[in-house]
């Protein structure tokens, strides 16, 4: 149960896009299309801004979009707003039965 | 309004045991599947623990494997971590959440639980 790779950091000036990367296995990202992304700002609970790979929840802005290829997903965030400064984090189910998330991305709005 | 609460957290020394629950409202708690997920202050997120719907298949992460044990009480909607043999590698804030499309749909505000002596 290794976690997935995130890049520690991203960041982005406002209205530019930025991309996150969250790479797996076969056994995990590649496995299934059940990739989901979380949004935490400090000090506040995680919020999910997408699952299975590419769907927002109601509510999420369409500025977030998910995707994947092979045994890595992505999330990108366009037209970056201040608001959008947090913790990223993705997650996988696996074909074990179990869950794991990613190691993390802070994104910094410049 | 989905209410998720968790209670529980305090300090405990290590070796000892603690027990969470999460109360549930503003939905359907006997037929959604729960998760709990927790997170070393400063740190990233641990998926720990897994129960569906009915209780029938719960699976858990290899790190509390054995140590842990989930349960839920549908009548109650209540969910339940009992954690025995904690370490100092256990001190988190402990989140349950809702699953929904094998995502955390929901979370709570957490629960600090702290192993030290």
């Amino acid at each position: 149960q290794s976690a997935l790779t995130q890049p520690p950091s991203v960041s982005g000036s406002p209205g530019q896009s930025v991309t996150i990367s969250c790479t797996g296995t076969s056994s995990d990202v590649d496995y299934y299309n059940r990739v989901s992304w979380y949004q935490q700002p400090p000090g506040t609970a995680p919020k999910l801004i997408i699952y299975e790979v590419s769907n927002r929840p109601s509510g999420v802005p369409d500025r977030f979009s998910g995707s994947k290829s092979g045994n890595t997903a992505s999330l990108t965030i366009s037209g970056l707003q201040a608001e959008d400064e947090a913790d990223y984090y993705c997650n996988s189910y696996t074909s074990s039965d179990t869950w794991v998330f990613g190691g993390g991305t802070k994104l910094t709005v410049l | 309004e989905v209410q998720l609460v968790e209670s529980g957290g305090g300090l405990v020394q290590p070796g000892g045991s603690l027990r969470l629950s999460c109360a549930a409202s503003g939905f359907t708690f006997s037929t959604t599947w729960m998760h709990w997920v927790r997170q070393t202050p400063g740190m990233g997120l641990v998926w720990v623990s897994h129960i569906k719907s009915d209780g029938t298949t719960i699976t858990y992460a290899d790190s509390v494997k054995g140590r842990f044990t989930i349960s839920r009480d549908n009548a109650r909607n209540t969910m339940y971590l009992q954690m025995n043999s904690l370490r100092a590698e256990d001190t988190a804030v402990y989140y349950c959440t809702t699953d929904g499309a094998y995502a955390s749909t929901y979370w709570g505000q957490g629960t600090l639980v702290t192993v030290s002596s």
